[in-house]
């Protein structure tokens, strides 16, 4: 079956770093979404990939579509206390179904 | 974007009943969907909520656990039946970006105890 591999799992970051996190596939994806999740909440929206090679902006945040159409990595510029959450990739298959990734935990470093 | 509400928007029930959830979009979309969140891990899809025919599940989810409805193009409803600890999750509709807009907008989830 497919497989979709979200890495990493947590990481700690310190205000002003940049964090970067991907997410790789056994299958091919036309449509690639990243979401972040806060707590008690649901997963909003970050930035949307349509076609393979695509670089996208959003902010501070910048996502690339694999030109595999197999992956998919976002960067996350100058960090700040708010950019703290759960980060999930989700790419898109026929009939609309979302397959999401395992998740990246942002966390603050102590 | 689709402006999302969930009710409730959390609940603890006793194991054996049964619990609807509600999903209310503020535009017509054609697709609906509901998904799961277990505790501490990701998203799994349950079910597409289609207009006027019958919910398409996926593997491992069934209708007589997770029965939908879907009466109109703003509406949905999820029943988790005869519940089991198990069952505690958060619970979450989204739907379809809009027309030619693959992407889609989550609700604020329920968070379902069962005891």
């Amino acid at each position: 079956g497919q497989q979709l591999n979200q890495s990493p799992q947590s990481m700690f970051i310190q205000e002003g770093e940049d964090v970067s996190m991907n997410c790789t596939s056994s299958s091919i994806f036309n449509t690639w979404l990243w979401y972040k999740q806060d707590p008690g909440e649901g997963p909003v929206l970050l930035i949307a990939l349509y076609k393979a090679g695509e670089l996208t902006s959003n902010g501070r945040l910048t996502a690339q579509f694999g030109i595999t159409r197999k992956d998919s990595f976002l960067n996350i510029s100058a960090s700040i206390p708010s950019d703290v959450g759960i980060y999930f990739c989700a790419p898109q298959a026929a009939g609309n179904k979302l397959t999401f990734g395992g998740g990246t935990r942002v966390l603050v470093k102590p | 974007s689709a402006v999302i509400s969930q009710k409730p928007s959390r609940d603890i029930c006793q194991r054996g009943t049964s619990l609807t959830i509600q999903c209310q979009v503020d535009s017509q979309v054609t697709m609906m969907f509901w998904y799961r969140q277990q505790p501490g891990q990701s998203l799994t899809l349950i079910a597409t909520a289609n207009q006027g025919s019958e919910a398409t599940y996926e593997s491992g989810f069934v209708i007589d656990k997770f029965p939908i409805s879907r009466p109109n193009l703003t509406f949905s409803t999820l029943t988790v039946s005869n519940m089991s600890p198990e069952d505690s999750s958060i619970y979450l509709c989204s739907v379809e970006g809009g027309e030619g807009v693959d992407t889609q907008y989550f609700g604020p989830g329920t968070r379902l105890t069962v005891l």
